[in-house]
């Protein structure tokens, strides 16, 4: 079956340009979280979906960062102004509702920002 | 708040010899812990996970972790490896209302045939 998906898959842009990054969870996940990786720092949280809950935004760096996820499905993560710093792989996850099998992440391949 | 430490960041290891990845984590609730295993060029997938019931448990590829409560660890261990374990390997955790999961650094492991 169809994994999480997230394109593209490398993107390569200027300082000060805005970038839309996309995830396509799998079919039926109704959480959906978007992480940053960074060379040697592990995994940063970012962003949560729960279903129709309010997003948990507490790991947005600052607020050039927003996302949003519209019919519950797709989700665009979008950074602003973007700055060198924002150089990393943005991951996407998602998984089931809790008590539904759920905490067992399933995660995309990854969006490669390079900010030049 | 939790988080998560793994203490090293690379681990070389012969193959055919055993392994142990550590992980410790901080919480001041109930977690549920887990190992993800990223190959090169891949996306993480998960190895195992403990949501409860007994402490050891095993995952694919022959890895198996153990949940210790009073020393908040859950060691990664695999008493053979494979070249093809050559991987980084990343302990995670969350509280029990799952919303936010917290990742370690990672371990990079590489097998030398």
């Amino acid at each position: 079956g169809a994994g999480v998906s997230q394109s593209p898959s490398n993107k390569v842009t200027e300082k000060g340009k805005d970038v839309e990054l996309r995830c396509d969870p799998i079919s039926g996940h109704t959480a959906l979280y978007w992480y940053r990786q960074s060379l040697g720092q592990g995994l940063e949280f970012l962003i949560y979906f729960q279903g129709n809950s309010a997003p948990d935004k507490s790991g947005l760096p600052s607020d050039r960062f927003s996302a949003e996820r519209t019919g519950g499905s797709v989700s665009t993560l979008t950074i602003q102004r973007t700055q060198q710093e924002d150089s990393a792989v943005y991951l996407c996850a998602s998984s089931f509702l809790k008590g539904q099998g759920a905490y067992e992440q399933y995660f995309g391949p990854g969006t490669r920002l390079t900010v030049t | 708040a939790q988080s998560v430490t793994q203490l090293d960041s690379q681990v070389p290891v012969f193959e055919e010899a055993p392994v142990e990845l550590r992980c410790n984590y901080s919480s001041s609730v109930s977690v549920y812990l887990f190992w993800y295993v990223q190959y090169p060029n891949q996306g993480l997938q998960l190895l195992l996970k403990y949501l409860s019931g007994s402490t050891l448990v095993k995952g694919i590829n022959g890895f198996e972790a153990e949940f210790n409560k009073s020393q908040t660890s859950f060691h990664l261990r695999k008493p053979s490896v494979h070249i093809s374990d050559t991987a980084e390997y990343f302990c995670a955790v969350t509280g029990f209302d799952g919303n936010q999961f917290y990742f370690g650094t990672g371990t990079s492991l590489t097998v030398i045939p």
